[in-house]
């Protein structure tokens, strides 16, 4: 079973900042913060990690509570192309079969002109 | 990243028959799963594809249904067997790469069809 909680659903606005939660309350010490997306029809693309640092990369910025049981994804600008269902996922960063990552039902980000 | 290819991109298939799913990546890469995703749900791991050895299938999948082979560190094919309309979905691939970077990427997916 998935070990992350999300909202089903979000809005924003083009241009405006859109912040996706996530609840991992069970999170153990050596497991990261993924997040994944999926736009419709195509397969899922990563957009980043995180351990219990903030991390940001092109594409987005993940904070990580200091309790690590949750945390949030930013797209600091949304646009259009960024509509599709993201997932937040939790697993080991290295470990062989661990490596598997199991996807809970993720947030619906809209994005509105 | 690894660019994964996946055949075929769809397929309308009878019920009964079964179709092949092939999924080719450019580098070699450690690890190689299979996922199901039922339409307008989220995605399912079937089993992860061990190079040189049996597949490890996920709790309600069994090797009858989904035989899969992984003959290199490259090329990987899953098989749906004695089809039935439930199993439409898409059918993605998805690899870890070899080395430090464990990013998960996916192919694009096959989208079946049973009729």
């Amino acid at each position: 079973d998935a070990k992350t909680t999300q909202p089903p659903s979000m809005d924003c606005a083009e241009g405006r900042a859109a912040n996706l939660p996530c609840n991992h309350s069970t999170i153990s010490g050596n497991e990261y913060v993924y997040w994944y997306r999926q736009i419709h029809s195509q397969g899922p693309q990563y957009i980043i990690h995180g351990l219990k640092n903030n991390e940001t990369n092109e594409m987005a910025s993940l904070i990580i509570t200091e309790d690590r049981k949750s945390s949030t994804l930013i797209l600091p600008h949304a646009t259009l192309r960024d509509t599709a269902v993201y997932y937040c996922i939790v697993r080991p960063r290295y470990g062989g079969a661990t490596n598997k990552l199991i996807f809970g039902t993720g947030t619906l980000l809209a994005v509105q002109p | 990243s690894a660019v994964i290819s996946q055949k075929p991109s769809r397929d309308i298939c009878q019920r009964g028959t079964s179709l092949t799913i092939q999924c080719q990546v450019d580098s070699q890469v450690t690890m190689m799963f299979w996922y199901r995703q039922q339409p307008g749900q989220s995605l399912t791991l079937i089993a992860t594809a061990n190079q040189g050895s049996e597949a490890t299938y996920e709790s309600g999948f069994v090797i009858d249904k989904f035989p899969i082979s992984r003959p290199n560190l490259t090329f990987s094919t899953l098989t749906v067997s004695n089809m039935s309309p439930e199993d439409s979905s898409i059918y993605l691939c998805s690899v870890v790469e070899t080395g430090a970077n464990t990013e998960a990427f996916f192919g694009q997916g096959t989208r079946l069809t049973v009729v």
